[in-house]
């Protein structure tokens, strides 16, 4: 099993434009999710999901858009850069068994920066 | 909204001390709390995780202890080693969005030999 993956490793953008975040997971997790950790800092929820089809915000939404049309993959859109977007972004995944909050395995992050 | 602190930021101890890491929070329904480890230039490595069902949680030189009604849980290292040396971030879970965490800001301990 190759775990959580995520595309690319590294990134620069320029200002305004836009990409694409890939997350993709072999565990057949129903949960998956998106975080963004600042320089010192701890992580922060940008968006979530439960299942296919269906996702949530998280506590920084804002500049953000995800969508979940398989349990494997949860890309992370970024619309129009800016510079406070610059960060590092980790996706995850934990299943849903048992009714108890199961550990969430995350990828190795892609580290982008916006100048 | 649900927080998490977390203290102290640094910590630095010898090599064979323990150590001591702790986190409050702010929702009484969370019911999940993990620890995780990173490395510099790492992903988030879980190395404990304690339910609300119980008090204290043990895995070799790790522990966790949780005290619902205070709302605290801690982090305990014993036996110190240099590899111990790494960002220490406690979460809990955000029950309003199912099984989503949220983080503290981490905790960067040294070891020293």
């Amino acid at each position: 099993n190759a775990g959580v993956t995520q595309t690319p490793k590294f990134r620069i953008l320029k200002i305004g434009q836009s990409m694409t975040l890939q997350c993709t997971q072999d565990m057949n997790h129903n949960y998956m999710y998106w975080y963004r950790q600042d320089p010192g800092m701890g992580l922060k929820l940008i968006y979530y999901s439960v299942g296919a089809g269906i996702t949530d915000k998280g506590e920084v939404p804002n500049g953000y858009n995800v969508s979940r049309s398989t349990t494997e993959d949860f890309p992370l859109r970024l619309e129009l850069a800016a510079p406070s977007q610059t960060s590092v972004y980790f996706c995850a995944s934990s299943s849903g068994q048992g009714g108890w909050n199961q550990p969430q395995h995350f990828g190795d992050g892609t580290r982008l920066s916006i100048l | 909204g649900e927080n998490v602190e977390q203290h102290p930021s640094t910590l630095s101890v010898q090599e064979g001390d323990s150590a001591v890491i702790k986190c409050t929070y702010s929702d009484s329904a969370s019911n999940y709390f993990p620890w995780y480890k990173q490395e510099l230039g790492k992903r988030p490595q879980l190395i404990i995780d304690i339910r609300s069902n119980v008090g204290e949680k043990k895995d070799q030189r790790i522990a966790v202890t949780l005290n619902k009604t205070a709302k605290h849980f801690s982090l305990h290292i014993t036996e110190t080693q240099p590899e111990d040396s790494a960002v220490y971030f406690c979460a809990a879970s955000l029950t309003q969005a199912g099984t989503a965490l949220i983080f503290g800001k981490g905790t960067t301990l040294s070891v020293s030999s």
